[in-house]
């Protein structure tokens, strides 16, 4: 099923924070974030996975709430540059095999 | 290294011909994925690939869409008998293995329109 992210779009200016949220109806136990610029493939950004353990860029910060099946991603001090569409995927396999479910995505402006 | 490589680019084509998507994944990785991705909407998964395993189809909208992988390098995604609701942005995405843990590198894109 797929997980639902929110809000659907933001604007910020630049300096301000944001949080983006993805929830799942599943017991989760991994979840992965990955930005897309217009035009452009979808960049990683983090991996969550159940547990504790965390994958990613060190200016990113993220959480994982294993019992409310939820994930945030935190955006401080926005830049120009964090503009573009954010996307969680979650996945409930733990082991070799499994594909990830996209949410529809989170629409983030940045301006000046 | 050189990344995920999609071709074509664009590919425009009219309802009911047969068209076929190209991805190269990054040397070395194991899983390959497709993934669908139409105006304003988040990644539709498709299908994926894991070494020599049978392929998870599950995402697969009808049986007008099938993929291979040759070699387990290259794979192709094949649409068969193209409707306007084709029209989409078909991703390829590779990865060192399938799992939790492992990030995907995704490719341009191949952005299809039928006419």
């Amino acid at each position: 099923q797929q997980p639902v992210q929110s809000p659907q779009a933001v604007i910020l200016r630049e300096g301000e924070d944001a949080v983006i949220n993805c929830s799942s109806s599943k017991a989760l136990y991994s979840v992965h974030w990955y930005r897309q610029k217009h035009g452009e493939a979808p960049v990683f950004l983090m991996i969550l996975l159940k547990g504790g353990e965390q994958k990613g860029h060190e200016k990113i910060s993220a959480s994982f709430n294993e019992k409310k099946q939820q994930s945030s991603l935190y955006l401080t001090a926005s830049q120009l540059s964090y503009s573009g569409t954010y996307f969680c995927g979650t996945g409930d396999f733990g082991g070799s095999q499994g594909n990830l479910i996209f949410g529809k995505g989170t629409k983030l402006s940045v301006k000046p | 290294g050189a990344g995920v490589s999609q071709s074509p680019s664009n590919k425009v084509t009219e309802k009911g011909k047969d068209v076929e998507l190209r991805c190269d994944p990054i040397s070395g990785h194991t899983a390959l994925y497709w993934y669908r991705q139409s105006l304003g909407q988040g990644l539709e998964f498709l299908i994926y690939f894991q070494g020599n395993s049978a392929p998870d189809k599950s995402g697969l909208p009808s049986d007008r869409f099938s993929a291979e992988r040759t070699g387990g390098s290259v794979s192709t995604l094949t649409i068969q008998r193209t409707q306007q609701e084709d029209s989409a942005v078909y991703l390829c995405a590779s990865s060192p293995a399938s799992g939790a843990y492992n990030e995907q590198f995704f490719g341009p894109g191949t952005r299809l329109t039928v006419l």
